[in-house]
């Protein structure tokens, strides 16, 4: 099975901050690479598939990159509807396996 | 709008069977495969199980090959899943997920997710 990696597991950060969030493949996945936002007692959202594309209606603050197998989701200007949990998700191979999660929190 | 609703969750002892449900609206349900991932309480996702389009293919993790049966009636708009020999560790929200391919295949990414049932297995 492919690990996903990520880091860190938490984050406390302020309105307007720029965030950036990380997850490392334990090989080659292509860009087979998709990043989600869960807020508490919700199902998760789809915010950027193919590593750097954005899906339909999410904002232009969030924003993918790829180098080799590290993914990096970044906020440019967190807003306060931001504060959740974030999971990467690899779709390059069965099973499909999610990042462990980095909690997002309010400074 | 895409909605997909879960339904069948409960209290189970080990080893026991349940059967969860999911009907799904607002898209051409046979042109999509569907997939199941659960989240155990305060952790993190966990991928389950897929069926193709036409329920012609399916696909299960390690974690539930054996003892977990997927499968789906596209004239109910309806997918379940069959859970048995149950653990206290299949404890978690399970999550109905359409996959974004509208070829039936189960390869794409999850676009849309059902809000969850609950499914608790202890004695």
């Amino acid at each position: 099975d492919i690990q996903m990696t990520q880091s860190p597991s938490s984050v406390s950060a302020s309105v307007g901050d720029r965030v950036t969030i990380t997850c490392r493949a334990s090989q080659g996945i292509s860009n087979y690479l998709a990043w989600y936002q869960q807020k508490p007692g919700k199902a998760p959202k789809f915010l950027i598939y193919a590593a750097s594309s954005l899906q339909s209606g999410v904002p232009s603050r969030f924003s993918g990159s790829a180098s080799g197998t590290d993914f990096t989701l970044t906020i440019s200007s967190l807003q306060p509807e931001d504060f959740a949990t974030y999971y990467c998700l690899q779709a390059n191979s069965f099973p499909r396996t999610f990042g462990q999660g980095t909690k997002l929190e309010i400074k | 709008e895409v909605q997909l609703v879960e339904s069948g969750g409960g209290l189970v002892q080990p080893g026991g069977s349940l059967r969860l449900s999911c009907a799904a609206s607002g898209f051409t349900f046979s042109a999509y495969a569907i997939h199941w991932v659960r989240q155990g309480p305060g952790k993190g996702l966990e991928y389950v199980s897929a069926i193709s389009g036409n329920g012609g293919s399916t696909y299960y993790a390690n974690s539930v090959k054996g003892r977990f049966t997927i499968s789906r009636d596209n004239s109910k708009n309806t997918l379940y899943l069959q859970m048995g020999s149950l653990r206290p560790e299949d404890t978690a929200v399970y999550y109905c997920v359409k996959d974004w391919d509208s070829s039936g295949n189960y390869n794409g990414y999850f676009d849309y997710w059902g809000q969850g049932t609950l499914v608790t297995v202890s004695s």
